[in-house]
Formats: structure tokens, sequence, C-alpha cells
């Protein structure tokens, strides 16, 4: 299995709603990341998990939360979203040297009214 | 910090002709430059990557050159096909990795 699955794939929420995206890969990678892709523009960094321990947040405002409850599965936690936050958040992982060699998932498309 | 530019913003070819990217970076101590194949509706994908110990990658149609002095790469494909019409992503990286601003592809059959 040399795939990173995310749900959901479509997501749209209020500004005063809580949601979660979920992230599973289960190549035995012990990197995974989570990315910003607005339209038209390269991913954005936002969080990196090194076995299972943040290890990288990119100044990212706190409403939104990653959690790494194992190996396998990453998630994103968000919480009072703002209109210019939709985007495609896409999850990674990789194994060895961090940043390199990501495999990608296809991404959850995420619109805030 | 590092900065990636990439050339050019979109590139249009025949079906059978070359594509060339062109990426420069501007940290010296960058050591590590991917390419990533995005397609509608999907993540990017690594299609191939180099280090700054090698001047020159292949992988069949495609191809990365590496010049440190210059601090420039380039990614080559030759032989296009319309399944390559895609947004490509050049990287540096020495810990931190960092994106160019995505080239548009076409590849019209």
């Amino acid at each position: 299995d040399t795939e990173v699955t995310q749900t959901p794939k479509h997501l749209v929420m209020g500004m005063t709603n809580k949601k979660s995206l979920k992230c599973e890969q289960h190549m035995g990678h012990r990197a995974m990341y989570w990315y910003k892709q607005k339209a038209k523009k390269p991913p954005e960094l936002m969080f990196v998990y090194s076995y299972e321990k943040l290890s990288i947040n990119e100044s990212v405002p706190s409403r939104f939360s990653p959690e790494c409850p194992n190996s396998s599965l990453l998630n994103l936690h968000l919480h009072a979203l703002q209109p210019e936050d939709s985007a495609l958040y896409l999850c990674a992982s990789s194994q060895g040297r961090a940043n390199e060699k990501l495999f990608f998932g296809s991404g959850t498309q995420l619109s805030v009214l | 910090g590092e900065n990636v530019e990439q050339h050019p913003s979109t590139l249009s070819v025949q079906e059978g002709d070359s594509a060339v990217i062109k990426c420069t970076y501007s940290d010296s101590a960058s050591n590590y430059f991917p390419w990533y194949k995005q397609e509608l509706g999907k993540g990017p994908q690594l299609i191939i990557d180099i280090r700054s110990n090698v001047g020159e990658k292949k992988d069949q149609r495609i191809a990365v050159t590496l010049n440190k002095t210059a601090k420039h790469f380039s990614l080559h494909i030759t032989e296009t096909q319309p399944e390559d019409s895609a947004v490509y992503f050049c990287a540096a990286s020495r810990g931190n990795l960092i994106f160019g601003k995505g080239t548009k592809l076409s590849v019209k059959p």
C-alpha cells in the first residue's frame, strides 16, 4: 500500500463549526505533514510530526490544531475558521530524512462560509 | 531564507516535443532538489529528485540537471505525451522544503 488517504474529500463549514480532517498511511513512514494549498499556488507547510511528536509548527493560527494519535494517523482539528482559510489541505508522509520523498494524499477541499 | 524561482509559469508543447522547466535557488547550502507533478484534483507526486553531489539524473523520459555554481536546476521531459499535462513544482531544501510557484504544462495531441 503506497497511498496516503485523506477524508473527507470535500468539506463545507461555517465560521462557528468544529470539524476534523483525517489522514492515514500504512507505509510505515515516521514523518507526517500538513500542507495548505491555495488555488494556483504551491503547497505551504503547516505542521510536521516526526515519530508522533510535533517537530515543526510554521506559525499556524491556533484555530488549526494538529493531532497524531499513532504512527499511521494524522488529524487536523478546525475551529472558528475564517473564509480566507478556504483551501486544499494536503497530508503527506515520508520515510528517512525529513522533507524528502514526500507521498501526498489527494487532499481535502475546504470551503469556509 | 531560501527563495526558489521557477520559469516559465505556463508551457504549451506539441505531443512528442521536449519540455524544459527551469528553477533557480538562493541558498547555496541547499542540497536536495525534488520535482513534483500535480494533476487536477490530486496531490503532488514526486517524479524525480537530485542531490547536490550529483549533476544529472535520468528516469526514462524525465531528467534533471543541477548546476551548483549557478544555483539552478532544470527538468527535462522528452517525447511528451498528453498525460504529461499537469502543474510541475520544483523545490529546494537544506532541511525545510521550499517550493517554486509552479509551471502549468499543456501537451497538445
